[in-house]
């Protein structure tokens, strides 16, 4: 069975770093791009960042773009997002998701359970 | 901000059918890029509905059904149930994008 366990949220100062963590589990997780994407309180889903299955190629929405970065150890089976520069717009659940295809394209087939990050002073 | 439009609510009596479109361009759905559709119930996290514009994973009812044409897409609902109240939302491919991916801006669908 297909698990995605987020971790790493918390509460950060504005201008603060966080790490996000996704641990994946029961599937050749090389094979698959993964992604990240965030849902602010009481708003709809946003894409923020996605990675290939080698972890050659990295996409960013233009909103993150410069102060987050995506990367993954096939080893440890393990999807990471390490964000500064944190805004209060940042604050949102941010979910990990698995795409069905190795590189671009296709659809986010399974979804963590979601890690909130809250930024506040 | 989002580059597919949806309404943001539709509703509907049990037993009803409601459609929820998503409309996006040239650069996205318009290109020929497959949509996808994604159900939120409230605090859960998104699953996919319908895939590859058409297509309902495996234990997706098929009260639910998909479309596309030219720069849009819609999804239907048919026999409107309460456990069906729910956020949805569509997703494409957007060539114009350093993301490249993009999500509608979402529907709350409603049951009388």
């Amino acid at each position: 069975e297909v698990q995605l366990l987020a971790s790493g949220g918390g509460l950060v100062q504005p201008g603060g770093s966080l790490r996000l963590s996704c641990a994946a589990s029961g599937f050749t997780f090389s094979s698959y791009a993964m992604h990240w994407v965030r849902q602010a309180p009481g708003r709809g889903l946003e894409y923020v960042s996605g990675i290939s299955g080698n972890g050659g190629n990295t996409y960013y929405a233009d909103s993150v773009k410069a102060r987050f970065t995506i990367s993954r150890d096939n080893s440890k089976n393990t999807l990471y997002l390490q964000m500064g520069s944190l805004r209060a717009e940042d604050m949102a659940v941010y979910y990990c998701a698995r795409s069905t295809r190795p590189t671009t394209g296709g659809f986010f087939e399974w979804w963590g359970q979601g890690a909130l990050v809250t930024v506040s002073s | 901000q989002s580059v597919l439009t949806q309404p943001p609510s539709v509703s509907g009596a049990p037993g009803q059918r409601v459609t929820i479109s998503c409309t996006g361009s040239s650069s996205n759905i318009g290109a020929g890029y497959d949509v996808h559709w994604y159900q939120q119930l409230p605090g859960t996290a998104p699953k996919v509905l319908i895939y590859g514009n058409t297509n309902r994973p495996s234990g997706v009812p098929d009260r639910f059904s998909g479309s596309k044409s030219g720069t849009s897409a819609s999804l239907a609902i048919t026999g409107l149930q309460a456990e069906d109240e729910a956020d949805y939302y569509c997703q494409s491919y957007d060539s114009s994008l350093s993301a490249l991916y993009v999500f509608g801006t979402g529907t709350k669908v409603t049951v009388l």
